[in-house]
């Protein structure tokens, strides 16, 4: 079975410009989750998707978003890009919204410039 | 809001002997955990998991066990080895979202 897949592995962007990440989760899965990671503040939590519903939403600002398609598939965007967006974004997916495991993917490292 | 707290940000511990790693939380509802390894630059890999209708988890030199009325939990890993060497998060899972600890370094020596 395939695991959690993310494109691109690596990205640097301008300053005030924006990114669209992408997530493919595991055969079967339904919820997807975004996580952000930076040395300060550890994995955070940005949204969660299950059958193309935002259930769920962390605290970042409206210019972090994100969409589910009918196959699961998810993505991210962010849009006027901030010098502190440069994280590792992590996708995770599961077969149900609770008490199952998350897999998460390899994440995108974004690096805004 | 659950809140997950990993107390020791690093634990050393020599190859062979066992590593415990210790999480706190504040939530008493039923509650999943799950503990996660990760390496710098990679998305976390999937440990060990346990629910609360359980004490106890055990998966091959992994144990996670489960003290409800402390609301604390701990991984084993016996016998430890240098390639456990990594960043250890303990999450809960609630409703679609992870909340995790902020992450205990184990660095294993040989």
């Amino acid at each position: 079975k395939a695991g959690v897949t993310q494109t691109p592995r690596y990205l640097i962007k301008t300053r005030g410009q924006q990114v669209t990440l992408s997530c493919s989760p595991i055969s079967g899965h339904r919820s997807v989750s975004w996580y952000q990671q930076t040395p300060g503040q550890g994995l955070q939590f940005l949204f969660e998707y299950f059958s193309e519903t935002q259930r769920n939403k962390g605290n970042f600002p409206g210019r972090f978003s994100g969409r589910q398609f009918s196959n699961s598939r998810s993505e991210m965007n962010v849009s006027t890009l901030e010098l502190g967006d440069s994280a590792l974004y992590l996708c995770a997916s599961s077969y149900q919204d609770m008490n199952t495991e998350a897999f998460f993917g390899q994440g995108t490292r974004l690096t805004v410039v | 809001d659950q809140q997950v707290k990993q107390n020791s940000p690093s634990l050393s511990v020599q190859e062979g002997r066992i590593s415990i790693l210790n999480c706190d939380y504040t939530n008493s509802m039923f509650d999943y955990f799950l503990w996660y390894k990760k390496y710098p630059a990679e998305g976390p890999t999937f440990l060990i998991s346990i629910s609360s209708i359980k004490d106890k988890n055990e998966d091959g030199r992994f144990t996670v066990f489960l003290n409800k009325s402390a609301k604390h939990l701990s991984l084993h890993i016996v016998p430890s080895q240098p390639g456990d060497s990594a960043v250890y998060f303990c999450a809960h899972h609630q409703g679609g979202k992870l909340i995790f600890g902020q992450g205990t370094e184990l660095s294993v020596k040989p």
